[in-house]
């Protein structure tokens, strides 16, 4: 069990262009969440997978934003036109399928939008 | 949606010293998780806790699901303690694969000085 790792850990871009980050879960994780974190908030949900399958898009996820996991293995997150607002840590988590499993997170990409 | 409440939203402790932070949480849940993060961000998953009473060396927790609240306990509290500390719950009535689409609490910031 390495863990879930998110890369990069830090990004910086310009407003306006477009930046993507990759989740590795642990490996026999079915699902698959993201979760945006600003400053001094708890993490919000913005979406989950089950295996390839993306179920639910939190009202967060706004039409700039788009999350992908092909193979039901890693995972990407695509954000279009980034704004100033978008600056936040984008943490990934995953689980079992089991409902009694919980949530393992990664470090997080901080993103900044300059 | 489910509404989470923490608290105290500060504690400020010696080392040695013994501490309780609360979570109350507005429906029945099918998920609770408490977390700590640390000054890094990462996420460190503490207990997965949707009732009953656990132990994990010197911290504990026990939620009374029935009352809808959830309580950790440090003991003897270490310097390496101090960060975030953050329940996080999914709601019954949210759905029958929404246990981990979880709402987070506006966290606990406790701080240990040696």
């Amino acid at each position: 069990d390495t863990g879930v790792s998110q890369n990069p850990r830090h990004k910086i871009t310009k407003r306006g262009q477009n930046v993507t980050f990759r989740c590795d879960p642990i490996s026999e994780h079915n699902r698959l969440y993201w979760y945006r974190q600003t400053l001094g908030q708890g993490p919000e949900f913005l979406t989950y997978f089950q295996n390839e399958a993306q179920l639910e898009k939190s009202r967060l996820l706004s039409d700039r934003f788009s999350a992908e996991r092909p193979k039901g293995s890693f995972s990407t997150l695509e954000i279009q036109r980034t704004e100033q607002g978008d600056s936040a840590m984008y943490l990934c988590a995953s689980s079992l399928l089991d409902s009694r499993s919980p949530l393992h997170f990664g470090n997080g990409t901080r993103l900044t939008v300059t | 949606g489910i509404q989470v409440e923490q608290s105290p939203p500060d504690l400020i402790l010696q080392e040695g010293a013994n501490s309780t932070l609360r979570c109350n949480f507005s429906d029945s849940v099918n998920n609770l998780q408490w977390f700590h993060q640390n000054p890094w961000g990462q996420l460190i998953n503490l207990f997965y806790i949707p009732s009953g009473t656990k132990q994990n060396g010197r911290l504990s927790a026990t939620t009374v699901a029935t009352e809808r609240y959830s309580l950790l306990y440090i003991s003897s509290s270490q310097t390496t303690d101090s960060g975030v500390y953050f329940c996080a719950v999914s709601g019954v009535n949210a759905g029958g694969t929404s246990y981990g689409k979880l709402t987070f609490g506006q966290g606990t910031i406790l701080t240990v000085h040696p």
